[in-house]
């Protein structure tokens, strides 16, 4: 079965700082891969995803993130934070394409100046 | 491209009423929808897959005769709350599937619900 864990339910980094976000997930077969940002109450924005193409995926805002099968993560990164990156964030996971997505936990980024 | 809509944004509700949550791709087709539910503080959990002309699939634990889920054109999707009771009070969020090959799911702005 497809799970999904986010390390660390809330980061804190200082406008400029290096943004990391960690998440691990299993899979019995070759997954589809996303972070998604949501700012309160409002609904999900698709950051970036991975689709088995290139391991170093860049997406919007300046994020990236880097699929490492054989440390099962996919981590995300962002070289320097703004305040305005200051939201919830969550890793998906799916093994098929058209399926529903399985998500993490969540991980609060709080970005102080 | 890619918008999914959501009506209505907020509602509240006196327990034992029902309401109905539209879920709508602007400007694509959705072969596939999906309804999701956001405890406070909580990660999406799925609820129930919606296949357009057939009827939807429902996760373990989820009511079906509570949860009444219809997708009835290649745009829209409804998810209607019977007889609401303050434990339903969640966010709901829907995403829309372009098609089974497509791994994206765009997802809607969700919609609060709280039964009083």
């Amino acid at each position: 079965a497809q799970s999904v864990t986010q390390l660390g339910s809330h980061v804190s980094v200082s406008e400029g700082a290096l943004v990391l976000l960690r998440c691990n997930y299993s899979s019995s077969v070759p997954p589809y891969l996303f972070w998604y940002v949501q700012y309160p109450n409002q609904g999900l924005q698709l950051l970036l995803k991975y689709t088995s193409a290139a391991t170093l995926v860049k997406g919007i805002n300046g994020f990236e993130a880097e699929f490492k099968k054989s440390e099962t993560s996919f981590h995300l990164t962002k070289p320097s934070a703004h305040m305005s990156d200051a939201a919830e964030y969550f890793c998906a996971v799916s093994e098929q394409a058209g399926t529903a997505l399985i998500f993490g936990k969540g991980t609060t980024l709080s970005v102080s100046s | 491209g890619a918008v999914v809509s959501q009506h209505p944004s907020w509602v509240i509700c006196k327990s034992g009423t029902s309401v109905k949550i539209e879920c709508r791709s602007l400007d694509f087709q959705a072969t596939t929808m999906f309804w999701y539910r956001q405890f406070p503080k909580q990660s999406l959990m799925l609820m129930a897959t919606s296949n357009e002309g057939s009827k939807a699939t429902y996760e373990q634990g989820v009511e079906k005769d509570k949860f009444l889920i219809n997708h009835a054109s290649l745009t829209l999707s409804t998810l209607t709350v019977t007889s609401a009771h303050p434990e339903d009070s969640s966010f709901y969020i829907c995403s829309a599937n372009p098609g089974r090959t497509q791994e994206t799911q765009y997802f809607g702005p969700g919609t609060r619900l709280l039964v009083l």
